[in-house]
């Protein structure tokens, strides 16, 4: 069964604006991880953020994780044409690595 | 980095008969491989969970007898869709570990279409 759910489900910006996904989970976990999809393509790992963690940078792309909220957000900022693509948060549910993902985010940008 | 390919990238099969997908880790040993599905405009769900050499761990709602999963080696894991009818028809995504990493090597996938 799917653990999280992220939102919105598509997101539309123009170039240069910031673009903000969340994503929800229903159990504990011990990491949160981003993934970006290109149409009909595989994943590519973003970031990973622990539970112990509240925020991580990378490049442009800033993660949160409330566990008290169980949900987590990823920024984009300066956003690029390039950035169009699908989002997906993933958690470990039980701690055996197994990931279990959110429905993603579409996210156009808009040159 | 880690590369984990997929093949075939697409096949198209008929109803009935069986078609399988390899998972290949290309530059490392995957102690753990995963195989994962996604409908159109949907998330990942994943199917079921390989170790080397033991048999796979499946996810409720996944018929193991419909899904075949062999994970001969540290670096290829197969999965057959047995008996395969147009709803089985998906992306079909395989990642790979390397043990102790948390960080999932994702394949291509593979587009599977049943007529």
């Amino acid at each position: 069964s799917q653990q999280g759910e992220e939102d919105p489900q598509a997101l539309s910006i123009q170039e240069g604006e910031n673009a903000t996904m969340n994503c929800s989970y229903k159990t504990s976990i011990n990491n949160l991880q981003w993934y970006r999809q290109n149409s009909g393509r595989g994943l590519v790992h973003l970031i990973l953020i622990r539970s112990n963690e509240r925020e991580k940078h990378s490049g442009r792309l800033r993660v949160t994780l409330d566990t008290s909220k169980k949900s987590s957000s990823l920024l984009i900022t300066a956003s690029r044409a390039a950035d169009t693509a699908s989002y997906f948060c993933a958690t470990d549910k039980d701690g055996a690595n197994n990931l279990f993902f959110g429905t993603g985010t579409r996210l156009t940008v808009i040159p | 980095g880690a590369v984990v390919s997929q093949h075939p990238s697409r096949v198209i099969c008929k109803s009935g008969t069986s078609v399988k997908i390899e998972c290949r880790s290309l530059d490392f040993q995957a102690t753990t491989m995963f195989w994962y599905r996604q409908f159109p405009k949907q998330s990942l769900m994943l199917m079921a969970t390989s170790n080397e050499g033991s048999k796979a761990t499946y996810e409720q709602g996944v018929e193991k007898d419909k899904f075949l999963i062999n994970h001969a080696s540290l670096t290829l894991s197969t999965l057959t869709v047995t008996s395969a009818h147009p709803e089985d028809s998906s992306f079909y995504i395989c990642s790979a570990e390397i043990g102790g990493d948390y960080e999932q090597y994702f394949g291509p996938g593979t587009r599977l279409t049943v007529t």
